[in-house]
């Protein structure tokens, strides 16, 4: 069954600092998701990205964000300065249709990426 | 997108058949409801998806009234393993990409 990879699965980083979080989405999807999930609080939308790019983005997804597919195959989420508050896990996911056809909404997701910072 | 209102937590005990509902208002004609499953540490997991009446597969059932105010997800016979929290789903999508949100989920526990 085709996957969605993220690498790394845990990261831990100083306060300030860049962090790059990388997925690689299914191969024939064609949009593209980043969550995260606070431990113990709900999955919280980030960003959706078609066509090269942003479709929709949360409050949460600020300046500090951005997000990139840099070749065929990867999607990137950039942190540019980390905050403690940015501990989290982060979710990719990928998805085929976005039209409302049956099928809209079936998002297949990563196994996560724990940031933590310090 | 529509709201949903799912109860927060469900005790269940192996063997039984477990009822989780969903309650979405104001669901549009175009919305469909899909539902997730996620284990502590790891990404939600599709269940199941419908639009009206009934919708079955090898893991669940998903009931969908004529109003399409509510749905339920019938999990039959859950094991240990079932312990999760369950998402409901409310909407569609839009040209160019959409917000897939969500809510709070019902955490659904398992005992022997």
């Amino acid at each position: 069954e085709p996957e969605v990879t993220q690498t790394p699965s845990h990261q831990v980083t100083q306060m300030g600092q860049e962090v790059i979080l990388r997925c690689v989405p299914i191969s024939n999807h064609l949009y593209f998701y980043w969550y995260r999930q606070i431990l113990g609080q709900k999955v919280e939308f980030l960003v959706s990205f078609y066509n090269n790019e942003i479709s929709e983005k949360s409050e949460i997804f600020d300046d500090q964000f951005s997000v990139e597919r840099p070749d065929g195959s990867n999607f990137t989420l950039k942190i540019r300065s980390t905050k403690l508050e940015d501990s989290a896990m982060y979710f990719c996911a990928s998805t085929i249709s976005g039209q409302g056809a049956l099928g809209a909404n079936v998002l297949t997701f990563g196994a996560g990426s724990r940031l933590t910072v310090l | 997108l529509a709201k949903t209102t799912q109860p927060i937590s469900m005790d269940s005990y192996e063997g039984q058949e477990v009822n989780i509902t969903c309650s979405h208002n104001n669901i549009a004609t175009n919305d469909y409801i899909t539902w997730y499953q996620q284990f502590p540490s790891q990404g939600p997991r599709f269940i199941i998806q419908g639009y009206k009446t009934k919708v079955t597969n090898e893991v669940a059932s998903l009931f969908i009234p004529a109003d399409r105010k509510s749905s339920t997800l019938s999990l039959p016979r859950v094991s240990l393993s079932d312990t999760a929290v369950y998402y409901c789903l409310v909407g569609a999508s839009r040209a160019g990409g959409f917000k897939t949100i969500f809510g709070a989920g019902t955490r659904l526990f398992v005992k022997a």
